[in-house]
């Protein structure tokens, strides 16, 4: 619908998995996002990549570590993570990093055990 | 912080009524967006206004700014059911380049 995809749309994982979430965007974008949406919060920006370059972590803990191979595809590699990272993350790409529209994927529900 | 706040956190309407959002906001900004967000999906962008318009129009939908009060309202005439979504604002502003958004009004129109 809006150019962007993500894989898996649900994941539930124990604490000792790794897994990783996919991203990829259709539109040419320069830009993509990492967020992190919970119950009663306002969406947490965790990671930006400019041009393939990593250009914003927001403190965010190593247990989450993104890659991003090129232009079109952003991966957010999880590993021993905990029951509070259970959250819908979602992907986001614009056409440059200067704050302009923002076009979301469908997320990704995530479930820690 | 940045942060915009919706108000109010819920409202519910019939079909056919208006519904109106509002956003605050606490620094200078470049340009303030809505978003739409149905459950458990992705948010869909709706419109963004530039720091020096005062209101704009897409279909049912009309924004309001004032950059003098720091604050936006969101206004969907004759709604729909299918209307029902959480609706974000988010700014940025003039001395950084992400988006911040707010907490969200969740809009439920009955039919």
């Amino acid at each position: 619908e809006t150019g962007v995809t993500q894989t898996p749309r649900h994941l539930v994982m124990g604490m000792t998995n790794k897994k990783s979430l996919k991203c990829e965007q259709h539109l040419g974008h320069n830009a993509m996002y990492w967020y992190k949406q919970s119950a009663k919060k306002p969406l947490e920006l965790m990671f930006v990549y400019s041009l393939e370059e990593r250009v914003e972590n927001n403190s965010v803990p190593s247990r989450f570590s993104p890659e991003c191979p090129n232009s079109s595809h952003l991966f957010l590699h999880l590993h021993t993570l905990q029951p509070e990272d259970s959250a819908l993350y979602l992907c986001a790409s614009s056409q440059d990093r200067v704050g302009g529209t923002q076009y979301f994927g469908p997320g990704t529900r995530l479930l820690v055990l | 912080s940045q942060q915009g706040e919706e108000d109010p956190q819920a409202l519910s309407i019939q079909e056919g009524e208006n519904a109106t959002m509002n956003c605050s906001y606490k620094t200078s900004i470049n340009n303030l967006q809505w978003y739409r967000q149905n459950s458990g999906r992705g948010l869909v962008h709706l419109i963004l206004i530039r720091s020096n318009e005062r209101e704009k129009h897409s279909g049912r939908l009309r924004v309001t700014l004032d950059t003098s009060k720091k604050s936006s309202s969101l206004l969907i005439t004759a709604s729909r059911a299918a209307d029902t979504a959480s609706y974000f604002c988010a700014t940025d502003a003039w001395n950084t380049d992400k988006l911040i958004f707010g907490t969200g009004t969740r809009l439920q129109v009955f039919p």
